[in-house]
């Protein structure tokens, strides 16, 4: 078990859907992200989030939608998604980057899959 | 463009063999590499490598930086099957909450 909880582990979706992945950490991290793989490739960073505000969005599609209640909280709502969108969506979050080095924790991700 | 290259992009050795696994890059402002270790599911972290020359042991495994090679290699030493997996180099870019990944290195070792 990972220090970042993802839920749920498993969704599956029709095109027409609205759904939300969900992601909580409890590290005191200020910055969280999402990223998405698909098999066999690397992650590839979607959003980050610094102090609840967005800073990245690269480029992503607008039926991704993301959200930061709060500092342990992230959010990822998928709405009208295609069948590529199918991946592991994985969270994760690291500590502030204007203090000492710290790495990104990752979730255990969400397998997506779009009907 | 910024990229992260990793070689080999599979390798596949037998328990006990040692194997080195390669990181360059090309990134504006960097200011560490990171190296995780992924299975199933979520990559773990293995080490972080901020300074030139200085190499993190952890077991089995090492790990060095060369900012005039923009390099870095990540060693397993006396490899077990429990050590077969992607092992992924992320480059983080500084003053950015950005990291890049490389494609990985799949390793898979046969008992």
């Amino acid at each position: 078990d990972t220090e970042v909880t993802q839920t749920p582990k498993h969704l599956v979706m029709g095109m027409t859907n609205k759904k939300s992945l969900k992601c909580e950490q409890h590290m005191g991290h200020r910055a969280m992200y999402w990223y998405k793989q698909k098999a066999k490739k690397p992650p590839e960073l979607m959003f980050v989030y610094s102090y609840e505000k967005l800073s990245i969005n690269e480029s992503v599609p607008s039926r991704f939608s993301p959200e930061c209640p709060n500092s342990s909280l992230l959010n990822l709502h998928l709405h009208a998604l295609q069948p590529e969108d199918s991946a592991l969506y994985l969270c994760a979050s690291s500590q502030d980057r204007g203090q000492q080095y710290q790495p990104q924790h990752f979730g255990d991700g969400t397998r997506l899959s779009i009907l | 463009e910024d990229k992260v290259v990793q070689s080999p992009l599979s390798l596949v050795v037998h328990e006990g063999d040692t194997v080195t696994l390669n990181c360059s890059y090309e990134v504006t402002n960097f200011r560490s590499l990171l190296w995780y270790k992924q299975e199933k599911k979520a990559p773990t972290f293995l080490f972080m490598l901020t300074s030139s020359g200085i190499e993190k042991k952890s077991g089995r495994l090492s790990s060095i930086l060369d900012k005039k090679e923009l390099s870095s290699i990540l060693n397993i030493t006396a490899t077990q099957t429990g050590d077969s997996a992607i092992y992924l180099c992320a480059v983080e870019m500084y003053n950015f909450n950005k990291f890049y990944f490389g494609s990985g290195t799949k390793l898979n070792v046969k008992p």
